[in-house]
Protein backbone atom coordinates (compact mmCIF):
# COMPACT_ATOMS: atom_id res chain seq x y z
CA UNK A 1 0.00 0.00 0.00
CA UNK A 2 1.38 3.94 -0.84
CA UNK A 3 2.28 5.46 2.24
CA UNK A 4 1.31 8.85 0.81
CA UNK A 5 -2.20 8.94 -0.94
CA UNK A 6 -3.87 11.61 -2.75
CA UNK A 7 -7.61 12.04 -4.18
CA UNK A 8 -8.65 12.55 -7.09
CA UNK A 9 -5.65 11.38 -9.62
CA UNK A 10 -7.22 13.29 -11.59
CA UNK A 11 -10.59 16.28 -11.77
CA UNK A 12 -11.57 18.50 -14.76
CA UNK A 13 -13.69 21.35 -13.34
CA UNK A 14 -15.29 24.98 -14.22
CA UNK A 15 -14.79 28.17 -13.14
CA UNK A 16 -15.43 29.60 -10.17
CA UNK A 17 -16.75 26.05 -8.13
CA UNK A 18 -15.36 24.88 -5.23
CA UNK A 19 -13.30 21.87 -4.98
CA UNK A 20 -11.41 19.52 -2.46
CA UNK A 21 -8.42 17.07 -3.10
CA UNK A 22 -7.48 14.59 0.06
CA UNK A 23 -4.17 13.51 1.19
CA UNK A 24 -3.65 10.78 3.32
CA UNK A 25 -0.90 8.98 4.72
CA UNK A 26 -0.18 6.02 6.54
CA UNK A 27 3.89 6.96 7.45
CA UNK A 28 2.96 8.76 10.77
CA UNK A 29 4.72 11.82 9.92
CA UNK A 30 3.31 14.82 11.98
CA UNK A 31 4.81 17.31 8.91
CA UNK A 32 2.63 17.78 5.67
CA UNK A 33 2.48 19.95 2.59
CA UNK A 34 0.85 21.03 -0.13
CA UNK A 35 2.61 21.89 -3.80
CA UNK A 36 1.91 22.59 -7.09
CA UNK A 37 4.05 22.06 -9.78
CA UNK A 38 3.86 23.89 -13.38
CA UNK A 39 6.32 23.30 -16.52
CA UNK A 40 9.76 24.61 -16.14
CA UNK A 41 8.79 26.08 -12.40
CA UNK A 42 9.56 23.45 -10.23
CA UNK A 43 7.31 23.04 -6.93
CA UNK A 44 5.84 25.62 -5.06
CA UNK A 45 4.65 25.12 -1.86
CA UNK A 46 1.22 26.13 -1.29
CA UNK A 47 0.39 26.08 2.91
CA UNK A 48 2.17 23.30 5.67
CA UNK A 49 1.84 21.69 8.70
CA UNK A 50 3.58 20.68 11.28
CA UNK A 51 0.56 19.13 13.71
CA UNK A 52 -2.90 19.23 13.70
CA UNK A 53 -2.93 23.10 15.47
CA UNK A 54 -0.76 24.03 13.11
CA UNK A 55 -1.34 25.78 9.62
CA UNK A 56 0.73 27.96 7.66
CA UNK A 57 1.33 29.95 4.21
CA UNK A 58 3.39 28.93 1.48
CA UNK A 59 4.73 30.93 -0.97
CA UNK A 60 1.58 30.94 -3.23
CA UNK A 61 -1.14 30.58 -0.94
CA UNK A 62 -3.89 33.04 -2.09
CA UNK A 63 -6.58 31.51 -3.62
CA UNK A 64 -6.45 27.95 -1.67
CA UNK A 65 -7.12 26.92 1.88
CA UNK A 66 -6.21 23.81 3.55
CA UNK A 67 -7.94 21.69 6.84
CA UNK A 68 -5.74 19.31 8.80
CA UNK A 69 -8.72 17.00 10.26
CA UNK A 70 -5.90 14.89 11.82
CA UNK A 71 -2.46 14.16 12.12
CA UNK A 72 -3.03 11.53 8.55
CA UNK A 73 -4.90 13.52 6.67
CA UNK A 74 -4.33 17.18 5.72
CA UNK A 75 -6.43 18.41 2.77
CA UNK A 76 -6.73 21.22 0.10
CA UNK A 77 -9.40 23.38 -1.12
CA UNK A 78 -10.23 26.21 -3.56
CA UNK A 79 -12.85 28.10 -3.04
CA UNK A 80 -13.47 29.40 -6.15
CA UNK A 81 -11.53 27.60 -8.93
CA UNK A 82 -9.61 29.57 -11.82
CA UNK A 83 -8.55 29.20 -15.22
CA UNK A 84 -4.74 29.73 -13.88
CA UNK A 85 -4.88 27.19 -11.10
CA UNK A 86 -4.84 23.97 -13.51
CA UNK A 87 -1.93 22.62 -12.51
CA UNK A 88 -0.60 19.19 -11.02
CA UNK A 89 -0.60 19.21 -7.01
CA UNK A 90 1.33 17.19 -4.72
CA UNK A 91 1.14 16.39 -1.29
CA UNK A 92 4.16 15.80 1.17
CA UNK A 93 5.06 14.27 4.27
CA UNK A 94 8.67 14.73 6.42
CA UNK A 95 9.50 13.22 9.58
CA UNK A 96 10.89 15.60 12.25
CA UNK A 97 12.62 13.73 14.47
CA UNK A 98 15.96 14.41 13.20
CA UNK A 99 19.21 16.39 13.78
CA UNK A 100 17.47 19.62 12.70
CA UNK A 101 18.97 19.69 8.89
CA UNK A 102 16.07 19.86 6.65
CA UNK A 103 13.87 16.75 6.27
CA UNK A 104 13.67 14.54 3.18
CA UNK A 105 9.83 14.64 1.91
CA UNK A 106 7.81 12.02 1.02
CA UNK A 107 5.61 12.97 -2.07
CA UNK A 108 1.93 11.34 -2.99
CA UNK A 109 1.14 10.14 -6.73
CA UNK A 110 -0.18 13.86 -7.50
CA UNK A 111 -3.34 15.34 -8.54
CA UNK A 112 -3.99 17.07 -11.85
CA UNK A 113 -6.44 19.67 -11.63
CA UNK A 114 -7.83 21.30 -14.79
CA UNK A 115 -9.68 23.98 -14.40
CA UNK A 116 -12.13 25.18 -17.67
CA UNK B 1 13.65 36.55 -1.64
CA UNK B 2 15.85 33.31 -1.96
CA UNK B 3 15.84 31.78 -5.45
CA UNK B 4 16.95 28.36 -6.34
CA UNK B 5 17.78 28.48 -9.76
CA UNK B 6 18.37 25.11 -11.97
CA UNK B 7 20.39 24.65 -15.61
CA UNK B 8 19.80 23.45 -17.86
CA UNK B 9 15.98 23.38 -17.76
CA UNK B 10 15.76 20.39 -21.15
CA UNK B 11 19.02 18.17 -21.77
CA UNK B 12 18.92 15.71 -24.42
CA UNK B 13 21.78 12.96 -24.54
CA UNK B 14 22.30 9.87 -26.26
CA UNK B 15 22.42 6.75 -23.88
CA UNK B 16 26.30 6.22 -22.49
CA UNK B 17 26.71 10.05 -22.78
CA UNK B 18 27.22 11.88 -19.49
CA UNK B 19 25.40 14.31 -17.92
CA UNK B 20 25.43 17.24 -15.36
CA UNK B 21 22.88 19.88 -14.06
CA UNK B 22 23.45 22.72 -11.87
CA UNK B 23 21.45 24.32 -9.10
CA UNK B 24 22.83 27.97 -7.72
CA UNK B 25 20.89 29.30 -4.68
CA UNK B 26 21.23 33.54 -4.11
CA UNK B 27 21.77 32.63 -0.87
CA UNK B 28 23.92 30.42 1.13
CA UNK B 29 22.28 27.23 2.08
CA UNK B 30 22.59 24.60 5.42
CA UNK B 31 22.33 22.03 3.21
CA UNK B 32 20.89 20.85 -0.56
CA UNK B 33 18.77 17.70 -1.26
CA UNK B 34 18.36 15.98 -4.91
CA UNK B 35 14.72 14.74 -6.17
CA UNK B 36 13.95 12.50 -9.18
CA UNK B 37 10.88 12.84 -10.97
CA UNK B 38 10.50 10.25 -13.36
CA UNK B 39 7.68 11.04 -16.30
CA UNK B 40 3.93 10.96 -14.85
CA UNK B 41 5.87 10.11 -11.03
CA UNK B 42 6.32 12.23 -8.20
CA UNK B 43 9.17 12.99 -6.58
CA UNK B 44 11.66 10.91 -4.87
CA UNK B 45 14.50 12.10 -2.65
CA UNK B 46 18.31 10.82 -3.92
CA UNK B 47 20.52 12.41 -1.57
CA UNK B 48 20.87 15.00 1.09
CA UNK B 49 24.30 17.09 0.79
CA UNK B 50 25.58 18.93 4.14
CA UNK B 51 29.24 19.82 4.15
CA UNK B 52 30.73 22.65 2.27
CA UNK B 53 33.30 20.88 -0.48
CA UNK B 54 31.17 17.88 -0.02
CA UNK B 55 30.76 14.62 -2.95
CA UNK B 56 28.57 11.93 -2.80
CA UNK B 57 28.41 8.89 -4.79
CA UNK B 58 25.24 6.81 -5.74
CA UNK B 59 26.24 4.17 -8.36
CA UNK B 60 26.36 6.50 -11.64
CA UNK B 61 25.55 9.87 -9.55
CA UNK B 62 27.83 12.12 -8.22
CA UNK B 63 26.43 14.81 -6.30
CA UNK B 64 28.53 17.83 -5.37
CA UNK B 65 28.29 20.84 -2.58
CA UNK B 66 29.97 23.78 -3.54
CA UNK B 67 32.68 25.23 -0.71
CA UNK B 68 30.80 28.22 -0.34
CA UNK B 69 27.37 26.31 0.01
CA UNK B 70 25.58 28.20 -2.84
CA UNK B 71 25.42 25.81 -5.29
CA UNK B 72 25.45 22.14 -5.98
CA UNK B 73 25.80 19.72 -9.01
CA UNK B 74 24.47 16.72 -9.91
CA UNK B 75 26.49 14.21 -12.52
CA UNK B 76 25.44 11.09 -13.97
CA UNK B 77 28.01 8.74 -15.95
CA UNK B 78 27.30 7.13 -18.73
CA UNK B 79 23.28 7.66 -18.88
CA UNK B 80 21.01 4.93 -19.22
CA UNK B 81 17.16 5.02 -20.23
CA UNK B 82 16.39 4.54 -16.21
CA UNK B 83 17.59 8.13 -15.56
CA UNK B 84 14.99 9.77 -17.93
CA UNK B 85 12.84 12.35 -15.98
CA UNK B 86 13.22 15.41 -14.10
CA UNK B 87 16.39 16.27 -11.64
CA UNK B 88 15.06 18.66 -8.61
CA UNK B 89 17.50 20.44 -6.17
CA UNK B 90 16.02 21.83 -2.95
CA UNK B 91 17.11 24.09 -0.32
CA UNK B 92 15.53 24.46 3.16
CA UNK B 93 13.71 28.46 2.67
CA UNK B 94 15.60 31.13 4.61
CA UNK B 95 17.73 28.18 6.29
CA UNK B 96 15.13 27.29 8.69
CA UNK B 97 14.63 23.82 7.51
CA UNK B 98 10.79 23.95 8.06
CA UNK B 99 9.91 24.26 3.99
CA UNK B 100 12.18 23.64 0.92
CA UNK B 101 12.80 26.08 -1.81
CA UNK B 102 13.01 23.84 -4.98
CA UNK B 103 14.91 24.73 -7.96
CA UNK B 104 12.54 24.36 -11.38
CA UNK B 105 14.26 21.34 -12.43
CA UNK B 106 16.09 20.01 -15.46
CA UNK B 107 14.45 17.50 -17.94
CA UNK B 108 16.84 14.63 -18.98
CA UNK B 109 16.01 12.63 -21.65
CA UNK B 110 17.74 10.18 -23.07
CA UNK B 111 18.00 8.26 -26.85
CA UNK B 112 18.44 4.67 -26.88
Amino acid sequence: DADVTQTPRNRITKTGKRIMLECSQTKGHDRMYWYRQDPGLGLRLIYYSFDVKDINKGEISDGYSVSRQAQAKFSLSLESAIPNQTALYFCATSDPHGSGSSYEQYFGPGTRLTVT
Amino acid sequence: GQQVMQIPQYQHVQEGEDFTTYCNSSTTLSNIQWYKQRPGGHPVFLIQLVKSGEVKKQKRLTFQFGEAKKNSSLHITATQTTDVGTYFCAGPHNNAGNMLTFGGGTRLMVKP
